[in-house]
């Protein structure tokens, strides 16, 4: 199977760190994406992953660990804009979880 | 205009009418891909297509229909659709369908089934 999992909902206040995580089971693994998106807009990429370990992108940071079909988002020093959606997707068969609806708070 | 265009932007069509949703690319991508999003739900994939080539179908009902003319162009016939089929229809384009590029959304074209 190709299921991807991530929490529904999450909230966090400005300035602190949040980490969003993401399962999926590993058959056909290629790497796993990262999409943003924002109410009523299209997602935008924000990272990629395929081999193991962390990639770092300013503020973003995404996480890989592939013996154990496990991602993370890392968002640090949040922002009122950071709320949005986050969607974490298998690159194989692009399938998409179901995205996290991140609400940062003042 | 450069990446990915949707329209139209919003739809709202009875269950016996044809309407069709279009999308064009300015990036060059040879793969393209029609995605439904419904509230609480994953992005769902529909259609793949490669250099113009259909490589993947969903089990996508057939009153939806897609078209790809060339590598910039996709479309989405709609006909006779359901309620249930409202949603928010995403399409997409990246490099190639190898799964190591990003893809690059549209806006959507969110519709409304009467």
């Amino acid at each position: 199977g190709q299921n991807i999992d991530q929490p529904t909902e999450m909230t966090a206040t400005e300035g602190a760190i949040v980490q969003i995580n993401c399962t999926y089971q590993t058959s056909g693994f290629n790497g796993l994406f990262w999409y943003q998106q924002h109410a009523g807009e299209a997602p935008t990429f924000l990272s990629y992953n395929v081999l193991d370990g962390l990639e770092e992108k300013g503020r973003f940071s995404s996480f890989l660990s592939r013996s154990k079909g496990y991602s993370y988002l890392l968002l640090k020093e949040l922002q009122m804009k950071d709320s949005a959606s986050y969607l974490c997707a298998h690159t194989d068969k692009l399938i998409f979880g179901t995205g996290t609806r991140l609400q940062v708070f003042p | 205009e450069t990446g990915v265009t949707q329209t139209p932007r919003h739809l709202v069509m009875g269950m016996t009418n044809k309407k069709s949703l279009k999308c064009e690319q300015h990036l060059g991508h040879n793969a393209m891909y029609w995605y439904k999003q419904s509230a609480k739900k994953p992005l769902e994939l529909m259609f793949v297509y490669s250099l113009e080539e259909r490589v993947e179908n969903n089990s996508v009902p057939s009153r939806f229909s897609p078209e790809c003319p060339n590598s910039s162009h996709l479309f989405l016939h709609l006909h006779t659709l359901q309620p249930e089929d409202s949603a928010l229809y995403l399409c997409a384009s990246s490099q190639d369908r190898q799964g190591t590029g990003e893809l690059f959304f549209g806006e959507g074209s969110r519709l409304t089934v009467l």
